[in-house]
């Protein structure tokens, strides 16, 4: 069964740390692997997209690695800021047609000053 | 540029009740996506659409159901809602590849 899983479930840093987000998925056949953030009350929206030959992809202050080999990805975000408190959904989509997104349940991270 | 709109925000039904979800999307994404998001579960495929006029099941479409009449809109149907059914729904778009994936803000449903 295509499954994602996500740790930890809940993660609380101060601001200004560092932190690391992790993600297992066991999706055949692999097609992309995705990082969203979820604010409250709002839609997910796309942090990254990596593909099978690509190791990591940087936007801002975050970097997502992938090892394929292994099925393991991870979010790290440098320097947290207020504004990076949301729910990380790791996602993995199939390579197969009209299949959608395979949905982590998310992690749950709280930044404090 | 609107993405993808979900209306209405927010609806309280009671048991028995039938309401219809509506999204639009500006994007002119051939696929289409319903899904459902429940504390501690991340987020489930209702129903999907990969163009116009054609709907298929995901992984929970079991007291739903769908409509693509036109290509921008996706319709989620309930016809007779259950508590069960108390959720926040999402929207979203893609194209084909699944790039351009865009969700909706989203439909905070409460069944009484």
């Amino acid at each position: 069964k295509n499954q994602v899983e996500q740790s930890p479930q809940s993660l609380i840093i101060l601001e200004g740390k560092n932190c690391t987000l992790q993600c297992n998925y066991t999706v055949s056949p692999f097609s992309n692997l995705r990082w969203y953030k979820q604010d409250t009350g709002r839609g997910p929206v796309s942090l990254t997209i990596m593909t099978f030959s690509e190791n990591t992809k940087s936007n801002g202050r975050y970097t997502a690695t992938l090892d394929a080999d292994t099925k393991q990805s991870s979010l790290h975000i440098t320097a947290s800021q207020l504004s990076d408190s949301a729910s990380y959904i790791c996602v993995v989509r199939a390579n197969q047609a009209g299949t959608a997104l395979i949905f982590g349940k998310g992690t749950t991270l709280s930044v404090s000053s | 540029n609107a993405g993808v709109t979900q209306t209405p925000k927010f609806r309280v039904l009671k048991t028995g009740q039938s309401m219809t979800l509506l999204c639009a999307q500006d994007m002119n994404h051939e696929y289409m996506y319903w899904y459902r998001q429940d504390p501690g579960m991340g987020l489930r495929l209702i129903h999907y659409s990969v163009g116009e006029g054609t709907t298929a099941k995901g992984e929970v479409p079991d007291g739903y159901n769908v409509s693509r009449l036109k290509k921008q809109n996706f319709l989620l149907g309930l016809e007779s809602a259950a508590p069960s059914q108390t959720s926040v729904y999402f929207c979203a778009s893609s194209t084909p590849g699944g790039y351009g994936y865009t969700f909706g803000s989203g439909t905070r449903l409460t069944v009484v």
